[in-house]
């Protein structure tokens, strides 16, 4: 049974400052998918990895995918205000069926 | 992207009474769609996969004569709570994916 873990589940930040989310998967997955959900919506894509080695970037976010070790990274860098919302990370169970992380409520204070 | 709808957005009915929640995939066509169930403050819950032309597929511990899953055409499928209770409440979204997962924007149930 695929299993998902993120960490930390709860994340306060410094404007300014860098930060990681951590992601692991228990199987071989193809992809890998970083979402954001802001309070009372639903969610919006980030990133699809899809292969090892993979890293995409957009705007202060940056996603890398290691496959051998079953682990992704969601780096942030000078973490501002508009960052602030909860973030899941989901594999693919084969066939499209997603299973989420926990996620990770980010906080940024200034 | 592509783009997927839901209808209603938010709902609040009676204890006992069923409510049909519908996604659309408004672009493209979607053989295979996917049902979520969020509850506050926790992570998203795949319940079932709603399968064009045939019957879906439920996940474990989900009741399919509970949660019906119709998907009746290439852009369509709806999912009917039937008999709902307060513990139904939920956050409901549906998902389709031509190439990666495009979400809809959720649907809102509060059963009183």
């Amino acid at each position: 049974e695929l299993k998902v873990e993120q960490n930390p589940l709860f994340l306060s930040m410094q404007e300014e400052k860098n930060y990681t989310i951590y992601c692991n998967y228990s199987t071989t997955s193809d992809r890998l998918y970083w979402y954001r959900q802001d309070p009372g919506k639903s969610l919006e894509s980030l990133f699809v990895l899809l292969s090892n080695g993979a890293v995409k970037q957009e705007g202060r976010l940056m996603a890398s995918l290691d496959t051998k070790a079953r682990l992704s990274t969601l780096h942030i860098t000078a973490a501002v205000h508009d960052l602030s919302a909860t973030y899941f990370c989901a594999v693919d169970n084969q066939g499209g069926k997603l299973i989420f992380g926990q996620g990770t409520e980010l906080s940024v204070k200034p | 992207g592509a783009v997927v709808s839901q209808h209603p957005s938010w709902v609040i009915c009676k204890s006992g009474t069923s409510v049909k929640i519908e996604c659309r995939s408004l672009d493209f066509q979607a053989t295979t769609m996917f049902w979520y169930r969020q509850f506050p403050k926790q992570s998203l819950m795949l319940m079932a996969t709603s399968n064009e032309g045939s019957k879906a597929t439920y996940e474990q511990g989900v009741e399919k004569d509970k949660f019906l899953i119709n998907h009746a055409s290439l852009t369509l499928s709806t999912l009917t709570v039937t008999s709902a209770h307060p513990e139904d409440s939920s956050f409901y979204i549906c998902s389709a994916a031509p190439d990666e997962q495009y979400f809809g924007p959720g649907t809102r149930l509060t059963v009183t």
